[in-house]
């Protein structure tokens, strides 16, 4: 069975760093062809896909944020975590970690979400 | 970027209707399209993907079609569970991957 499940503070202030981290089960990150996302969603708005890492270590980031964003892993303790630097009352979201699997080109699973809200 | 179109922004029908979701894409983008439906409050859910593959687990009711930059997503018998809010999603430009801007159907 596979579950991924966010983690991370639900308060942060304009300029500070957000660090999220993404727990997952049920598959290894190490298995080719296997890639975690993070994606986003402001209130009321669409789906903004962020950043991918997948099983070899390579990592892709949203051209618009991609001087803010750092995505990791640790296949050992089956965790991705993505860092966003300099945080604004716009990066207020509900923060996604999602599964890709064959190919990394769609979402398959997802975690349950992580409501960030930037405010001083 | 490739930017992705969905119409309508919002549409009101009842249970039993037939309903139809376009997805019109800034430039052609072959069959590389996937349909997510999304719940209050819930994580988005895959329903198709590589324009017209059904994800194991989704009902028969769900079909996708197209490829190049024009794509529908039907729902041949609209089901009081399937109100909710649907996402188009790119992945031909790969690693940079895109969302529509979301329909959402609503009952009538």
């Amino acid at each position: 069975q596979v579950t991924l499940r966010e983690s991370g503070p639900a308060l942060v202030k304009p300029t500070q760093t957000l660090t999220l981290t993404c727990t997952f089960s049920g598959f290894s990150l190490s298995t080719s062809g296997m890639c975690v996302s993070w994606v986003r969603q402001p209130p009321g708005k669409a789906l903004e896909w962020l950043a991918l890492i997948d099983w070899d270590d390579d990592k892709y980031y949203s051209t618009s944020l991609k001087t803010r964003l750092t995505i990791s892993k640790d296949t050992s303790k089956n965790q991705v975590v993505l860092t966003m630097t300099n945080m604004d009352p716009v990066d207020t979201a509900t923060y996604y970690c999602a599964r890709m699997s064959s190919g990394c080109y769609y979402f398959d699973y997802w975690g349950q979400g992580t409501l960030v809200t930037v405010s001083s | 970027a490739i930017q992705l179109t969905q119409s309508p922004s919002s549409l009101s029908a009842s249970v039993g209707d037939r309903v139809t979701i376009t997805c019109r894409a800034s430039q052609g983008i072959s069959s590389a399209l996937a349909w997510y439906q999304q719940k209050p409050g819930k994580a988005p859910k895959l329903l198709i993907y590589d324009a017209s593959s059904l994800e194991s687990g989704v009902p028969s009711r769900f079909s996708g079609s197209g490829s190049g930059t024009d794509f529908t997503l039907t729902i041949s018998s609209l089901q009081p569970e399937d109100f909710a809010t649907y996402y188009c999603q790119q992945f031909n430009s790969y690693p940079a991957l895109t969302f529509g801007g979301g329909t959402k159907v609503e009952i009538k």
